[in-house]
């Protein structure tokens, strides 16, 4: 199905350790990107991407690695997981200028 | 200060009344204002989008941008159940990236 789909749903880890998000759109849109949403917070950008290989930091990157080697395809790596990187995580794209579409989320839970 | 300040509510009404939303802004350079809903645990989905100011009704909803007071509106007329959610303004610039508030939370109650 066309769409942008996230993997897994749900994860907890613990802290210390690596975990990758994944992140796969169908439309071939160049530009994608990763939220983390918090009570309080809202939305704050961590990556974009405005195609493949060209990643560039949003309002939070530390802690996070990002990657683009295909146009349909962006993970989302937390190097070393940290309690305070236990939040929902939203994958997103667009191709214009009027607004993404966000992916259903992972809800990641760092103990 | 933010970039785009929303207030969190939440907001609670009866069914079929209508709901107004705000967001107001500060960088005078934002040109393309969305309003996306989110119900729970789902993604933000977009709901309308503007270009500048003025205007725009889909149905129920009315999207409004003043850009002389940098402030923009969504009025949800006859509002239902299914209207309970959290809704988000976000805005952007000539760059690609969007802007968005902390959302509102919206209960209506039969």
């Amino acid at each position: 199905d066309a769409g942008i789909t996230q993997s897994p749903r749900y994860k907890i880890t613990e802290t210390g350790r690596q975990v990758t998000l994944m992140c796969h759109q169908t439309w071939s849109h160049s530009y994608m990107f990763w939220y983390r949403q918090d009570l309080g917070h809202g939305l704050r950008l961590i990556y974009y991407s405005a195609a493949a290989d060209i990643t560039d930091k949003g309002e939070v990157p530390d802690g996070y690695v990002v990657s683009r080697s295909k146009t349909e395809n962006f993970p989302l790596t937390l190097e070393s997981a940290t309690r305070s990187q236990t939040s929902v995580y939203f994958c997103a794209s667009n191709k214009d200028s009027y607004g993404y579409t966000f992916g259903s989320g992972t809800r990641l839970t760092v103990v | 200060q933010k970039e785009v300040e929303q207030d969190p509510g939440p907001l609670s009404v009866p069914e079929g009344a209508i709901v107004s939303l705000n967001c107001t802004y500060s960088n005078s350079a934002f040109q393309y204002f969305m309003w996306y809903r989110q119900y729970s645990r789902k993604g933000p989905e977009l709901l309308m989008y503007t270009y500048s100011s003025g205007n725009k009704e889909d149905g129920r909803f009315t999207a409004q941008v003043d850009k002389s007071s940098k402030y923009i509106s969504l009025f949800i007329r006859d509002s239902q159940p299914s209207d309970s959610a959290t809704y988000l303004c976000a805005m952007k610039g000539t760059g690609n990236q969007f802007y968005f508030g902390t959302g509102t939370s919206l209960t209506v109650i039969p």
